[in-house]
């Protein structure tokens, strides 16, 4: 049984481009929520999709979007890139929406470098 | 706003040391919580969890107690070994948000032989 995968697992961009990332949910799950953890930080919550719509959003400017499949799968799409949106992209899955009691399994995250 | 603060790293330990992090959280309402761990190379693991006040978590040798009174979910090993080391990070979630977690800085623990 597959994890919660991610893609691509490092990448460099330029200031000012763009980004997306990529995420598989853990086999069954239908909620995938993205953090950003930059060094020496803990996640920081970016926004969770549900049904295709996006449920929640952490305190993150418009540059960041996402976009959920109907397999559940998402991506997470930034714009304009900064320095400092370096830093380690986190995908993490769940079941019904994200309901309490139901554990959450992170990927490995992609790394991203801004120069 | 939701916060949680825990012990600054990084700790290093000898093997079969005694371990605690401290962990201390600021959030209306019953928050859960959790202790993640990151070991090097890897993703976030779920390590322990409580939902409501007196709980207590385990899983691996490592416990912690949610204690409203004092707002804290301190971490705890009694005897750690090598294979532990890795960055310990406390995190809260409040209400049905179970997806939307607040971490803390995360703590990096080091065993020797």
């Amino acid at each position: 049984d597959a994890g919660v995968t991610q893609s691509p697992t490092h990448l460099i961009k330029t200031r000012g481009q763009q980004v997306t990332l990529r995420c598989s949910p853990k086999s069954g799950h239908d909620t995938v929520s993205w953090y950003q953890q930059a060094l020496g930080q803990g996640p920081q919550f970016i926004f969770q999709y549900y049904e295709e719509e996006e449920r929640q959003r952490g305190n993150f400017p418009d540059r960041f979007s996402g976009h959920q499949f109907p397999n559940y799968s998402s991506e997470l799409n930034v714009n304009a890139l900064l320095l400092g949106d370096s830093a380690l992209y986190l995908c993490a899955s769940s079941l019904g929406g994200g309901h309490h009691g139901n554990t959450i399994y992170f990927g490995e995250g992609s790394w991203l470098t801004v120069v | 706003g939701d916060s949680v603060t825990q012990m600054e790293g990084p700790v290093t330990l000898s093997e079969e040391a005694f371990l605690t992090i401290n962990c201390t959280y600021t959030a209306t309402g019953y928050p859960s919580l959790f202790w993640y761990v990151q070991y090097p190379g890897e993703g976030l693991q779920l390590l322990l969890k409580a939902t409501k006040a007196d709980d207590k978590g385990s899983n691996k040798g490592f416990e912690a107690t949610y204690r409203k009174e004092t707002t804290s979910f301190h971490l705890e090993k009694g005897s750690v070994q090598v294979s532990d080391s890795a960055v310990y990070f406390c995190a809260l979630s409040r209400g049905g948000s179970n997806y939307k977690l607040t971490f803390g800085k995360g703590t990096l623990l080091t065993v020797n032989p």
